[in-house]
């Protein structure tokens, strides 16, 4: 039972693109949602998180949005760099602790 | 070390062994969580830890598997009598505390194979 769904396992942009990442939830007691990035053999790191009293968050080229009655979240990065290339994963937390549950990832290659 | 720790890197053993997996969080983190990720799947909730006691262990998936942290420190993560569906990237996370909007900082992780 996927209760967070990353359905895009894969998607390239150019560089200087738009890359647009989506994910949908089920459980609508999910009340925060962050994105997570990963390079290969390293740890995913943080990259940015919304509550879900807001619908939109925004840091630097890093933009979340929220779709409550849709339950469907997005992270756009604009412009997309080489550098961005990893795997993002999408997290909902309905806890009142760090306990997330992560959807399987989308592969974001940016060619150059 | 600036960053959390995990060891070994990779391990591979038969099945039927049983393994120990280190985490060492970064310094004076209170909260402690282990994941895992097997192939194709998200990362799975394990178990939490705020200073040595482990007031979530849902998500652990049998008996075989237990946890412990000491010194509101170092986490082990041991699973007996290892099958092959244990196979996975076991990775250890530590924040400063358990509110959730405390960014929670991950270790490279522990790749798994049971042969």
């Amino acid at each position: 039972d996927q209760q967070v769904k990353q359905n895009s396992p894969s998607l390239s942009v150019q560089e200087g693109r738009i890359s647009i990442l989506n994910c949908d939830y089920t459980n609508s007691m999910f009340d925060y949602f962050l994105w997570y990035k990963k390079y290969p053999a390293e740890g995913p790191t943080f990259l940015i998180s919304i509550s879900s009293i807001k619908d939109k968050n925004e840091d630097g080229r890093f933009t979340v949005f929220l779709n409550k009655s849709a339950k469907h979240l997005s992270l756009h990065i604009v412009p997309s760099q080489p550098g961005d290339s990893a795997v993002y994963f999408c997290a909902a937390s309905s806890g009142g602790y760090q306990k997330v549950t992560f959807g399987t990832g989308t592969k974001l290659q940016v060619i150059p | 070390g600036a960053g959390v720790s995990q060891s070994p890197s990779n391990k591979v053993t038969e099945k039927g062994k049983d393994v120990e997996l280190r985490c060492d969080p970064i310094s004076g983190h209170t909260a402690l969580y282990w994941y895992r990720q097997s192939l194709g799947q998200g990362l799975e909730f394990l178990i939490y830890f705020q200073g040595n006691s482990a007031p979530d262990k849902s998500g652990l998936p049998s008996d075989r598997f237990s946890a412990e942290r000491t010194g509101g420190s170092v986490s082990t993560l041991t699973i007996q009598r290892t099958q092959q569906e244990d196979s996975a990237v076991y990775l250890c996370a530590s924040s400063q505390s358990q509110a959730r909007n405390t960014e929670a900082f991950f270790g490279q992780g522990t790749r798994l194979t049971v042969v």
